[in-house]
């Protein structure tokens, strides 16, 4: 059936380093793909979103860019922050997530 | 962007009670709502999907006569965990569908943490 997998969590990182989530999907058809945020006790933010294949969703410094020949959607940032300490979901039609990638910052 | 609000935010129940969360869409109209629950350090599953004025369609595993779904009206959709046990203790989370210049955009609401002793 359709689903996503995602990197297992966590991810620890030391401030201003380089950032990949990967994020794989199955599903029929072309979905749209989407990766959202979690804050502690909070629902799900967007951060960004792709509809077809090759787009490229960004926001806040953070990428992913829709690849239908690897099924992959996976996010990117060049230079992390302590503030980006959060789980960050990848979702494709939002029915479906993967299990989410809890992240660390450290200074 | 669209507001979407749930209360209550936490519930602490006893075993046997019936809880109704509520999931309002603040500033637009939301034919179609979703209802999600969380486990702790896991993803969120689909439980439903949750249509103004019709029948909510409930995804596979998901006991209908335990979770009622109720869509009265554009901007509300009620979930009632009935009898509710220790394992219904979760995280429910609600979404809406915004549709508008023929596009769809869904916002989430902030969550219900439920805890039934």
């Amino acid at each position: 059936g359709d689903s996503v997998t995602q990197m297992e969590g966590p991810v620890t990182l030391s401030e201003e380093a380089f950032l990949t989530i990967n994020c794989t999907y199955t599903a029929t058809g072309y979905p749209s793909l989407f990766w959202y945020v979690q804050y502690p006790g909070e629902g799900l933010q967007l951060l960004l979103k792709a509809t077809k294949a090759d787009d490229k969703g960004s926001n806040k410094g953070f990428e992913a860019t829709y690849r239908k020949e690897t099924t992959s959607f996976h996010l990117e940032k060049g230079s992390v922050q302590v503030s980006d300490s959060v789980v960050y979901f990848c979702g494709y039609n939002k029915l479906i997530f993967g299990a989410g990638t809890r992240l660390a910052v450290h200074p | 962007g669209a507001v979407v609000s749930q209360h209550p935010s936490r519930v602490i129940c006893k075993s046997g009670t019936s809880v109704k969360i509520e999931c309002r869409s603040l500033d637009f109209q939301a034919t179609t709502m979703f209802w999600y629950r969380q486990f702790p350090k896991q993803s969120l599953m689909l439980m439903a999907t949750s249509n103004e004025g019709s029948k909510a369609t409930y995804e596979q595993g998901v006991e209908k006569d335990k979770f009622l779904i109720n869509h009265a009206s554009l901007t509300l959709s009620t979930l009632t965990v009935t009898s509710a046990h220790p394992e219904d203790s979760s995280f429910y989370i609600c979404s809406a569908r915004r549709s508008s210049g023929g596009k769809n955009e869904q916002f989430f609401g902030p969550g219900t943490r439920l805890t039934v002793l």
